[in-house]
């Protein structure tokens, strides 16, 4: 069956530009989650959805980052503004049960560059 | 959460066992210790996870000491697919952060 999607694979944002990355989770996985990755470096938390509801956003980075889920499934992490430091791999999770009760699937992420 | 140390990187020969520790000496009575690994270019793959009896599946085996201050993780017949970089991570019960860490890098050499 059909894992975790995301899109675009690539994006290349000129620095100040707004960026949208989907994130197509597995169908009827209720919890979502977004992870930025650093070259070199292990994924970082971001922010949760247990269906539509963000229920923690302590690790984006910003203001300028921003993610929703509006009918419990797809999702979307905007970054508006966007600036050299932005540059990472964007990964997306779902699992099919409340929190990390049941081990994650991730997509193979966004690869962001920002010029 | 406890935090995990694992080594930089570790090569293997094809075809022999891979065992890769991991200590997290101030893990918790309710903490579970998680495997993933991410192949070059893709996003981590969930192994396996424990909380003190050992445990097997078709992917590893995971070795979890009695005073669960360290674990190791053993690919028992290492293929050139499975290098790539593996997570220990240790996770509260109720928790909704995975913290990664560095990892160790396998590389499998034929």
């Amino acid at each position: 069956g059909a894992g975790v999607s995301q899109s675009p694979r690539y994006k290349v944002a000129k620095r100040g530009q707004d960026v949208a990355l989907r994130c197509d989770p597995i169908s009827g996985h209720v919890s979502l989650f977004w992870y930025q990755q650093a070259l070199g470096q292990g994924p970082e938390f971001l922010t949760y959805f247990q269906n539509e509801a963000q229920l923690d956003k302590s690790g984006l980075p910003s203001d300028r980052f921003f993610a929703e889920r509006p009918e419990g499934s797809v999702s979307t992490l905007k970054i508006q503004r966007t600036q050299q430091e932005d540059s990472a791999v964007y990964l997306c999770a779902s699992s099919p049960r409340a929190g990390l009760n049941s081990p994650l699937h991730f997509g193979n992420g966004t690869r962001l560059t920002v010029t | 959460d406890a935090k995990t140390t694992q080594p930089t990187s570790m090569d293997c020969a094809e075809g022999r066992a891979a065992n890769l520790p991991c200590n997290h000496s101030t893990i918790s009575g309710n903490e579970y210790v998680y495997w993933y690994r991410q192949i070059h270019s893709q996003g981590p793959q969930y192994i396996i996870h424990g909380l003190k009896n050992n445990e097997t599946n078709e992917m590893a085996s995971l070795i979890i000491t009695e005073d669960r201050k360290s674990s190791t993780l053993i690919l028992p017949h290492a293929t050139l697919r499975d290098t790539a970089v593996y997570y220990c991570i240790v996770l509260k019960d109720g928790a909704n952060n995975l913290f990664f860490g560095t990892g160790t890098r396998l590389t499998v050499i034929p």
